[in-house]
């Protein structure tokens, strides 16, 4: 089992959607959470960070976590075509006294106009 | 703009020669790393530094080497290309070793051995 599973897509919706996008993950010790986006040909760029559980919103963006169920989100409201683009999930923690940090595989989006 | 400056963008390399992948930050990040980016299986860690002077093996170390002289510069070197080495090899830097406040990413160096 994969310590952080992310659905690869593509996914596809209409300008102006709602969109979901989700991490599960099996360690405990994650303790910090991001999100990234990266274009095609780029490398990936920090969207959000979060601690422990909770949400955190900044503009289109909101980013969810549930530690009791290991599950994070991120929501983009009000999608553009200029939001097409894969998404990365990140998370952090210590292990034994050493930090781990894994990213998930990504999840390609497609915001169709 | 500040950032991660990796060179170069791209390149094409026989297998059994050397390279050297360069990455240079101008944000005095203490910790730096290398990816390396796989259709179906992510990024992956070849090698970090925590701060400068020390380094660590990543989760695919193999083949690759790196040196970490001062803070600002983390070159990736291949002693001796294989053609799975062929990927995006990425370097990013952040300002702690929990990296909780994320990393900053260079651009990328698209290498194909051959």
């Amino acid at each position: 089992q994969k310590e952080v599973e992310q659905d690869p897509g593509p996914l596809s919706v209409p300008e102006g959607a709602i969109v979901s996008l989700n991490c599960t993950y099996s360690n405990s010790a994650f303790q910090y959470f991001m999100w990234y986006r990266q274009y095609s040909r780029k490398g990936p760029e920090l969207l959000m960070y979060t601690y422990s559980s909770g949400n955190k919103e900044d503009g289109r963006f909101t980013a969810q976590v549930d530690k009791s169920s290991k599950y994070i989100s991120l929501f983009i409201r009000d999608s553009q075509p200029s939001d097409s683009a894969t998404y990365l999930c990140a998370m952090s923690g210590s292990t034994s006294g050493t930090y781990k940090y894994i990213f998930g595989t990504g999840t390609r989006l497609k915001v169709l106009a | 703009t500040a950032g991660i400056t990796q060179a170069p963008t791209s390149q094409i390399l026989a297998a059994g020669r050397s390279m050297t992948l360069r990455c240079t930050q101008d944000m005095r990040h203490n910790a730096m790393y290398w990816y390396r980016q796989d259709l179906g299986l992510g990024l992956r860690l070849i090698h970090y530094s925590n701060t400068a002077g020390t380094t660590g093996k990543g989760e695919v170390p193999d083949g690759y080497s790196v040196s970490r002289a001062n803070t600002d510069d983390f070159p990736l070197t291949l002693a001796s290309a294989v053609p799975s080495q062929t990927s995006v090899y990425f370097c990013a830097s952040s300002d702690s070793a929990t990296g909780g406040r994320g990393y900053t990413f260079g651009s990328g160096t698209r290498l194909t051995v051959v």
